[in-house]
């Protein structure tokens, strides 16, 4: 079976200042994994997705992740952070490859301070 | 372009009353799923919908059912009402169009129902 573990439930960094939220796999096969932001009152919004065609995925708002099969790791990261990055992050894989059955973790809880 | 709809935002039940939660995908996309997300938890799949057939269901008991109807929208019903199906239940809708299955098309998701059960 699939799963996601996020290794922090609380990152807390100061505006300007790089981000890393850290999220483990388990897979008996090559993954589909994905990272997603909740912001308050506000659905889920599609960061980026890897899926086996380059370790290094670039996603939107200047966050990227990187595949490390020798680690079994998909951590976000972000250079310098922005205040309105405050929100909630999931990582999630895919058992299907697609969209569709998403197994999301358990979720960081981002905070950005000034 | 409206995006994914859910109706009510925020719905205040008994236990052991009957609830039903809709979903508008957005036009076009013919998949809908639904995900119940516990405070403090990251959302858990409960059913995928598409072309009015369930394509997948999680781990969750009889009391939930689901349904797609002519238009793409989607109903989830729970039935007995416990304290512990108090939640945020999203429905997500993607244009996949390989029966349901594996696809890069992307879900979108709505800003769900809150359920409090008392």
């Amino acid at each position: 079976a699939q799963s996601v573990t996020q290794l922090d439930s609380h990152v807390s960094v100061s505006e300007g200042t790089p981000v890393l939220l850290r999220c483990n796999y388990s897979s008996s096969y090559s993954p589909s994994l994905f990272w997603y932001v909740q912001h308050p009152n506000k659905g889920l919004q599609l960061l980026l997705k890897y899926t086996s065609a380059a370790t290094l995925v670039k996603g939107i708002n200047g966050f990227e992740a990187e595949f490390k099969k020798s680690e079994t790791s998909f951590h976000l990261t972000k250079p310098s952070a922005h205040m309105s990055d405050a929100a909630e992050y999931f990582c999630v894989v895919s058992p299907s490859g697609g969209y569709n059955k998403l197994i999301f973790g358990a979720g960081t809880r981002l905070a950005v301070h000034p | 372009d409206a995006g994914v709809t859910q109706s009510p935002t925020h719905l205040i039940k008994t236990r052991g009353q009957h609830v039903t939660l809709r979903c508008s995908p957005i036009s076009g996309h013919k998949s809908v799923s639904w995900y119940q997300q516990v405070l403090g938890q990251g959302p858990q799949f409960i059913f995928q919908y598409y072309e009015k057939e369930e394509r997948g269901r999680g781990n969750f008991p009889d009391r939930f059912s689901a349904r797609q109807f002519p238009n793409y929208s989607s109903e989830l019903n729970v039935n007995a009402l416990l304290l512990g199906d108090s939640a945020l239940y999203l429905c997500a809708s993607s244009s996949s169009t390989v029966g349901g299955a594996a696809t890069n098309t992307e879900a979108f998701f709505g800003q769900g129902t809150r359920l409090t059960v008392v």
